[in-house]
């Protein structure tokens, strides 16, 4: 069954600080690995895609890494803002069609002053 | 995104009642998805439409039916509330292109509480 499993669950950090989240998974066979990130009371919004030749990727202070040999990733947010507080949400497909796309439960972060 | 917008943004309902959920989006996108977000699980695919003669099931479609009207209107229906389909509900569209990178751009969600 493919999976994708998040940790932490939540994390508090303060403003200014960085902070790394990450992602395991056994979806297979493997096409690309997505991280979203969702406010409260919003839908998901894409920050990076990464497809298999590819282990690393930036969107201003988030930069996503990937692993596929351990099939991991990390997402690492420099300094910290206020407005970072929210759900990161690890994805990954397993079609070249985006449409069957295995999501995980997320890792819920508040960034506090 | 407010190019792709949900109503209502929320609703109660009780069992047994027949709901419909719409999706509408001024991104000219093709394909549009159906999701269902629950606490401690990832979003769940109900159902999702290529172009507007195409609906295919997702994983969790059973008790849920589709109609795409429109290339930019997909509409979910609830024919019976029951209690567990109480959750967050997400429209999402994307444009096809991008191959393996295809991005799917998601509405604000609707908030479905069945009594």
């Amino acid at each position: 069954k493919n999976q994708v499993e998040q940790s932490p669950q939540s994390l508090i950090i303060l403003e200014g600080k960085n902070c790394t989240l990450q992602c395991n998974y056994t979806v297979s066979p493997f096409s690309n690995l997505r991280w979203y990130k969702q406010d409260t009371g919003r839908g998901p919004v894409s920050l990076t895609i990464m497809t298999f030749s590819e282990n690393t990727k930036s969107n201003g202070r988030y930069t996503a890494t990937l692993d596929a040999d351990t099939k991991q990733s990390s997402l690492h947010i420099t300094a910290s803002q206020l407005s970072d507080s929210a759900s990161y949400i690890c994805v990954v497909s397993n079609t070249g069609g985006g449409n069957k796309l295995t999501f995980g439960t997320g890792t819920q972060l508040k960034v506090e002053l | 995104d407010a190019d792709v917008t949900q109503t209502p943004r929320n609703r109660i309902t009780k069992t047994g009642k027949r709901i419909m959920l719409e999706c509408s989006q001024t991104k000219g996108h093709d394909r549009m998805y159906w999701y269902r977000q629950d606490p401690g699980l990832g979003l769940r695919l109900i159902y999702y439409s290529f172009d507007v003669k195409d609906i295919n099931k997702g994983e969790i479609s059973d008790g849920y039916s589709v109609s795409r009207q429109a290339q930019a209107k997909f509409s979910l229906s609830l024919e019976s509330a029951i209690p567990n389909q109480t959750a967050l509900y997400f429209c999402a569209t994307s444009d096809g292109t991008g191959g393996a990178k295809n991005i799917q751009y998601f509405g604000a969600g609707t908030r479905l509480s069945v009594l």
